[in-house]
């Protein structure tokens, strides 16, 4: 079935640094890539998507890049601070269905 | 308006109790959504409404009973729980991909932390 692996698992940086978290998805027809941020006793916030017809979409201090050939995606944080300390899940979405796929997460620390 | 909220946001049942959660936006999302998060994993899927039918069951037990009265209400009624469905139940909506929304950004509810015992 579908798939979607998620690395690393945790990641501690200092602040100030940048921190990136990888993903490759499994159905090539995925055309949709969602970013989440979970902090602690909330839901899951959405903080950047992006499609299969673009490479690379930035939002200030945030950018994910596609790589539609190796199927892997990435996320990007610059300038790391502390209130970015959460868990971090990538998705994939089912072609033409209401289905994400999601990975296993990453939890980021973001050190004083 | 760009929020789903849940209630209650803690939920403490026996094995033998009857509750329910609620689920409700008001953003004209057509796809609303239920998954189960346990601690320190991703969500998972349970079941998918859009517009106000059930369209995926992720073979969740019968001990779990989605309802969607309306578009921007989502209720799952819980009977007869294991002490293994606690977890953080969360509630999520979308365009669905029929009203234009191809591309599926799925916002979520706070969630339901709910513990059987």
């Amino acid at each position: 079935g579908e798939n979607v692996e998620q690395h690393p698992s945790t990641l501690s940086v200092q602040e100030g640094d940048s921190a990136v978290i990888k993903c490759t998805y499994s159905d090539s027809a995925s055309n949709y890539f969602p970013w989440y941020k979970q902090e602690l006793g909330k839901g899951p916030q959405l903080i950047i998507d992006i499609r299969s017809n673009v490479g690379e979409k930035k939002d200030q201090r945030i950018a994910v890049t596609l790589n539609k050939t190796a199927k892997h995606f990435s996320l990007h944080i610059t300038e790391t601070q502390p209130e970015d300390s959460a868990v971090y899940f990538c998705a994939a979405r089912i072609y033409n269905t209401d289905k994400l796929i999601f990975g296993t997460g990453t939890r980021l620390q973001v050190f004083p | 308006d760009t929020e789903v909220t849940q209630t209650p946001k803690h939920l403490v049942m026996g094995m033998t109790n009857k509750k329910s959660l609620k689920c409700e936006q008001h953003m004209g999302h057509r796809a609303m959504y239920w998954y189960k998060q346990k601690a320190k994993k991703p969500p998972e899927l349970m079941f998918v409404y859009s517009y106000e039918k059930l369209s995926i069951n992720e073979s969740v037990p019968s001990r779990f009973s989605p309802e969607c009265p309306n578009s921007s209400l989502l209720n799952l009624h819980l009977h007869a729980l294991q002490p293994e469905d606690s977890a953080l139940y969360l509630c999520a909506s979308s365009q669905d991909l029929r009203a234009g929304g191809i591309y599926n950004e799925q916002f979520f509810g706070p969630g339901t932390r709910l513990t059987v015992l």
